[in-house]
């Protein structure tokens, strides 16, 4: 069974501090992506990748940053964290063809104090 | 236009009643269609998937595509209470097929 593993369930941080969310899947996905839900707004995309140190904006990708130096680790960075990056983040991970579909992660609740 | 779209509900259905969500798409040319539950606090897990080439049946749960419409469904029959989720509907997006476009999910009630 596929398995996208995030480093942490629960996270609390402070305003200002900087923030890395890790995130390793088991399956050699060539595709890795990060979301954040909030209520209310749905799943959004904030950065995803397609290969080792390849990136791609997703939808919502201020004030976050992302880091994949091997295949199977994806990193989502907050530069300074802010309250309005209180949220549940997920991480995911899909293989490389056109039916594949998307594995998440447990996801990390994240509050920033 | 939003590339993926199912109604919010929340849809309450009876226990034992068939429960059935749908799912319009924008894109004409999309051949994969994914179905994911999601608990309340919990990630989204993968239910159902089916390709352009006809409906797919597992258990309890049935999606079936109607290409000339543009849209997917995804039937419950039997609902139990432990169905109660949001149901999210994905296809590869028209302008990166490397990524999902998700819609906004479907809440069910399901009521004893």
């Amino acid at each position: 069974d596929v398995k996208v593993t995030q480093s942490s369930r629960y996270l609390v941080k402070r305003t200002g501090e900087k923030v890395f969310l890790e995130c390793v899947q088991d399956m050699d996905h060539e595709n890795m992506f990060w979301y954040r839900q909030d209520p209310g707004l749905g799943l959004r995309l904030i950065y995803f990748s397609y290969d080792v140190k390849m990136k791609e904006k997703g939808d919502i990708p201020e004030g976050y940053s992302v880091s994949r130096e091997k295949k199977e680790r994806f990193s989502l960075i907050l530069e300074s964290a802010s309250t309005n990056q209180t949220s549940m983040y997920l991480c995911a991970g899909r293989g490389g063809s056109y039916n594949s579909p998307l594995h998440f992660g447990n996801g990390t609740r994240l509050t920033v104090t | 236009q939003k590339e993926v779209e199912q109604n919010s509900g929340p849809l309450s259905v009876p226990e034992g009643a068939i429960a059935s969500l749908n799912c319009t798409y924008s894109d004409r040319g999309s051949q994969s269609f994914f179905w994911y539950r999601q608990y309340s606090g919990k990630s989204p897990e993968l239910i159902m998937f089916i390709y352009s080439n006809g409906d797919k049946e597992d258990g309890r749960f049935t999606a079936q595509l109607n290409k000339a419409s543009q849209y997917v469904s995804l039937l419950i029959r039997d609902s139990q209470p432990s169905d109660s989720a949001t149901y999210l509907c994905a296809v590869p997006s028209i302008d990166s097929w490397g990524k999902l476009q998700f819609g906004a999910g479907t809440q069910v009630v399901v009521t004893p």
